[in-house]
């Protein structure tokens, strides 16, 4: 079966540019998480769903980041006005939910911001 | 703020030999994961601790979890190249959020 896909899966922008950054789940998985992670470092949360809803949204860094999700499958990271400081692989991983909590990542964005 | 630390930072070793690499934290953990990421790709996932004091062995690979939840190992015998990887812990906090914390990882090196 087909795992967690990413699109695209390098991106180059300018500083101030607006992103969107795609993520399909496994079919079936309701829960979807948002990761950032620099080099050298893990992952660093951002965001999860439970369905369409962003249950906890407490890792987003600031106001220019949004996900939405509004189907329950297909997500999307939107980052306004990018920075340099938000170059990092954006990773997407989704899971069945609870109790599970087993996480299936995709490959990952890769975003540099010039 | 919940963090986790994993030691070694790095660990280059030769074939056959026996590691055991260590995630620690001062916060208690509901479950705790480990997790092997190879260069451009995302993390996969070897296996989720639950209970304090649980063992789990994966083949040559064998899981400990702290009987307080905050700390947990992982033991590798008899290394083979294969196993060369970022090994990443990630816990679940406390009260069964889904804000996973994850460590910075130990970049293993198995030399043939």
């Amino acid at each position: 079966g087909a795992g967690v896909s990413q699109t695209p899966s390098n991106k180059v922008t300018e500083k101030g540019k607006y992103v969107e950054l795609r993520c399909d789940p496994i079919s079936g998985h309701t829960a979807l998480y948002w990761y950032r992670q620099s080099l050298g470092q893990g992952p660093e949360f951002l965001i999860y769903f439970q369905g369409t809803g962003a249950a906890d949204d407490s890792g987003l860094p600031n106001d220019r980041f949004f996900a939405v999700r509004p189907e329950g499958s297909v997500s999307t990271l939107k980052i306004q006005r990018t920075e340099r400081g938000d170059s990092a692989v954006y990773l997407c991983a989704s899971s069945r939910g609870l109790p599970y909590n087993e996480q299936f990542f995709g490959p990952g964005t890769r975003l540099t911001v010039l | 703020t919940q963090l986790l630390e994993q030691s070694p930072q790095f660990l280059s070793i030769q074939e056959g030999e026996n590691l055991t690499v260590y995630c620690n934290s001062s916060s208690v953990f509901s479950s705790l994961q480990w997790y092997r990421q190879e260069p451009g790709e995302g993390p996969v996932l070897l296996v989720t601790v639950v209970t304090g004091g649980e063992v789990k062995k994966l083949k040559r690979l064998t899981f400990q979890f702290g009987d307080a939840r905050k700390d947990s190992s992982l033991h590798i015998t008899a290394a083979q190249t294969g196993d060369t990887g970022l090994y990443l812990c990630a816990g679940a906090p406390d009260n069964y959020g889904q804000n996973f914390v994850f460590g910075p990882g130990t970049r293993l090196s198995v030399l043939p």
